[in-house]
């Protein structure tokens, strides 16, 4: 069964605070996503990794970086929280190799308030 | 720009009727096609998938139909019970280069409650 855990369920924040976080998948997957959830918005991605080291931006990357220095882990940083961040992110990841292994698992979500 | 629509925000239905969900992509490029299903205080889950080379694709009580001319996809749930209460969002994706990594792209979500 694949696993995908994030570090927190729940965060608050202060403005300008650094915040981290980690995401931790079991499956050996080489892609990695994160993305935010916001209502009438959808799933947009932020960034992702298809592989260790390397990393892409996604639709909405400003005001976020990651780090992927192990295959398993997918850390998503944000350098200075602000209030317009506040949101439910979810990490997820997913093997190329084509057929039913096209679905991403998703990690149960952190839900983010930056105060 | 969105490329994949949900337009409905929500849908209501009976227990044991069909509840039919919809979503538009404008993106010809897409090839593959997939339905999650979230609960809330959850992360989504798979449900059911489709290749542009299909126009439907049957997983028990889940059918997903392409209609490529359209650019538009549906996913019919019969009969409908409460558990299938829960936000679905429509996704596609592209081969972005032999590298293999997929982005896809997911719409806003529609909120789906079947009423027992």
């Amino acid at each position: 069964d694949v696993k995908v855990t994030q570090s927190s369920r729940y965060l608050v924040k202060r403005t300008g605070e650094k915040v981290f976080l980690e995401c931790v998948q079991d499956m050996d997957h080489e892609n990695m996503f994160w993305y935010r959830q916001d209502p009438g918005l959808g799933l947009r991605l932020i960034y992702f990794s298809y592989d260790v080291k390397m990393k892409e931006k996604g639709d909405i990357p400003e005001g976020y970086s990651v780090s992927r220095e192990k295959k398993e882990r997918f850390s998503l940083i944000l350098e200075s929280a602000s209030t317009n961040q506040t949101s439910m992110y979810l990490c997820a990841s997913s093997s190329p190799i084509p057929g039913k292994y096209n679905e991403q698992f998703f990690g149960p979500g952190t839900r983010l308030t930056v105060l | 720009d969105q490329q994949v629509k949900q337009n409905s925000p929500s849908l209501s239905v009976q227990e044991g009727r069909i509840s039919i969900l919809n979503c538009d992509y404008t993106n010809s490029m897409f090839d593959y096609f997939l339905w999650y299903k979230k609960y809330p205080a959850e992360g989504p889950t798979f449900l059911i998938s489709i290749s542009s080379i299909k126009d439907k694709n049957e997983d028990g009580r889940f059918t997903v139909f392409l209609n490529k001319s359209a650019k538009h996809l549906s996913l019919h749930i019969v009969p409908s019970q409460p558990g299938d209460s829960a936000v679905y969002f429509c996704a596609a994706k592209f081969r972005r280069n032999s590298g293999g990594y997929q982005k896809v792209t997911f719409g806003t979500g529609t909120k789906l409650q079947v009423i027992p």
